[in-house]
């Protein structure tokens, strides 16, 4: 079965770092796009940021890049996102995702499997 | 603000058809398919069309999809009370060369 298992509950202060993973298994890791997704009831669901675990190939959305870091590791199946400085606007629900396609990330592509979430809180 | 508008909420009694909308532009829906996720309070988004019109194996067939220009519609029918949910849409956007969401729809089942 192809799983995506993400870190737990984390509730931090403005101004720490935070890293939250996200393991996959039951598939061929290195093989598939796998990124973020951030969640909130005010702002829904943003696509933040994506990785080609084989080559660590990485796109970001625009709207998050410089204030997240997505990376992998790919002897242990893992993937990453990191935040160097948190806001309060971070408080939010982050899921990983699996991006089901080729290596070419594109329009054809679609996220096949989620992760079940790791709740981040920042007060 | 989302980037693909659906309505909020949607509701239908048992038995009934149910569809729900997703508009867009060019630059996502008019050029690319669109995904459709359920996502059941408390857990996360579960993938049921993508591709427009596809359904994952395991997916009911009273679930499908279609699009049309720069829209596109899931459609539920025979509805059951395990279908009350929220229904997002997401595809492709070429300006941002990354996917966009719809704000999702609440299905209430009376």
């Amino acid at each position: 079965e192809v799983q995506l298992v993400q870190s737990g509950a984390e509730v931090k202060e403005p101004g720490e770092s935070l890293q939250i993973s996200c393991q996959g298994s039951g598939y061929l890791f290195r093989s598939y796009w796998i990124g973020w997704v951030r969640q909130t009831s005010g702002r829904g669901l943003d696509w933040m940021a994506i990785i080609y675990p084989d080559d660590s190939n990485i796109r970001y959305n625009p709207s998050f890049q410089g204030q997240v870091t997505i990376s992998v590791d790919k002897s242990l199946n893992t993937a990453y996102l990191q935040w160097s400085s948190l806001k309060a606007s971070d408080t939010a629900m982050y899921y990983c995702v699996r991006a089901f396609g080729g290596n070419s990330l594109g329009a054809a592509d679609y996220m096949d499997v989620w992760g079940n979430g790791t709740t981040v809180t920042v007060s | 603000q989302s980037v693909l508008t659906q309505p909020p909420s949607a509701s239908g009694t048992p038995g009934q058809r149910v569809t729900i909308s997703c508009s867009g532009r060019f630059s996502n829906i008019g050029s690319s398919t669109v995904n459709w996720y359920q996502q059941v309070p408390g857990t996360a988004p579960r993938l049921l069309i993508y591709n427009s019109d596809q359904r994952p194996s395991g997916v009911r067939d009273r679930f499908s999809g279609s699009k049309s220009g720069t829209s596109a519609s899931l459609a539920i029918s025979g509805l059951q009370s395990e279908d009350e949910a929220a229904y997002f849409c997401t595809s492709w956007d070429y300006t941002l060369n990354g996917w966009v969401f719809g704000g999702g729809t609440k299905l209430t089942v009376l």
